[in-house]
């Protein structure tokens, strides 16, 4: 049983537009998500995140969105660029581990 | 600042034979993790380790030891190797209840 969904494979977008990736979650004992960016052949490198008592989280280009009643978050970039060609992936946290639960991830692809 | 490197980069092994990946970090962080990425999918937990001298079990430990015997470096350990661990592996640190950091990942392949 997947308890991170990212439902969308693949996603493209013109330069300039808004890029809109989502996240469903199952879990109700999740209380931190996070973004993460990975290029090929590198790491995921960390984006943004959110606690579960907040409902909107923004930095700079990107903003997540939290609704904690439908168990699903999204991530809004504005204006998306090329550089942001990736693949993004959802993750959620909810135990003193430090544990993530990671989503299978959604690959954007920001056309000139 | 390195952060978290991860070495070999890359390694072929034949079925059967062993081989340990080192994780390093110099960010003093207490927890550390191993994650295995397959094509299309998300990272899935391997083991992870709160502190020095402490290791657990995550989502797919199944083939794999592990070692947190110095607070900087998480070996992770493979005894047998199996095609199915055909795979890349991260390894990632963090302060408790932050963000991870990954390093730069070791692709592996079984022949």
């Amino acid at each position: 049983d997947q308890q991170v969904k990212q439902n969308s494979p693949s996603l493209s977008v013109q330069e300039g537009r808004i890029s809109i990736l989502n996240c469903d979650y199952t879990n109700s004992m999740f209380d931190y998500f996070l973004w993460y960016k990975k290029y090929p052949a590198e790491g995921p490198t960390f984006l943004i995140s959110i606690s579960s008592i907040k409902d909107k989280n923004e930095d700079g280009r990107f903003t997540v969105f939290l609704n904690k009643s439908a168990k699903h978050l999204s991530l809004h970039i504005v204006p998306s660029q090329p550089g942001d060609s990736a693949v993004y992936f959802c993750a959620a946290k909810g135990d003193n581990a430090g544990k993530s639960t990671f989503g299978d991830g959604t690959t954007l692809t920001v056309k000139p | 600042n390195a952060g978290v490197t991860q070495t070999p980069k890359f390694r072929v092994l034949k079925t059967g034979q062993s081989m340990t990946l080192l994780c390093a970090q110099d960010m003093n962080h207490e927890y550390m993790y191993w994650y295995r990425q397959d094509p299309g999918m998300g990272l899935r937990l391997i083991h992870y380790s709160v502190g020095e001298g402490t290791t657990a079990k995550g989502e797919v430990p199944d083939g794999y030891n592990v070692s947190r015997l110095k607070k900087q470096n998480f070996l992770l350990g493979l005894e047998s190797a199996a095609p199915s661990q055909t795979s890349v592996y991260f390894c990632a640190s963090s302060y408790p209840a932050l963000e991870q950091y990954f390093g730069p990942g070791t692709r592996l392949t079984v022949t």
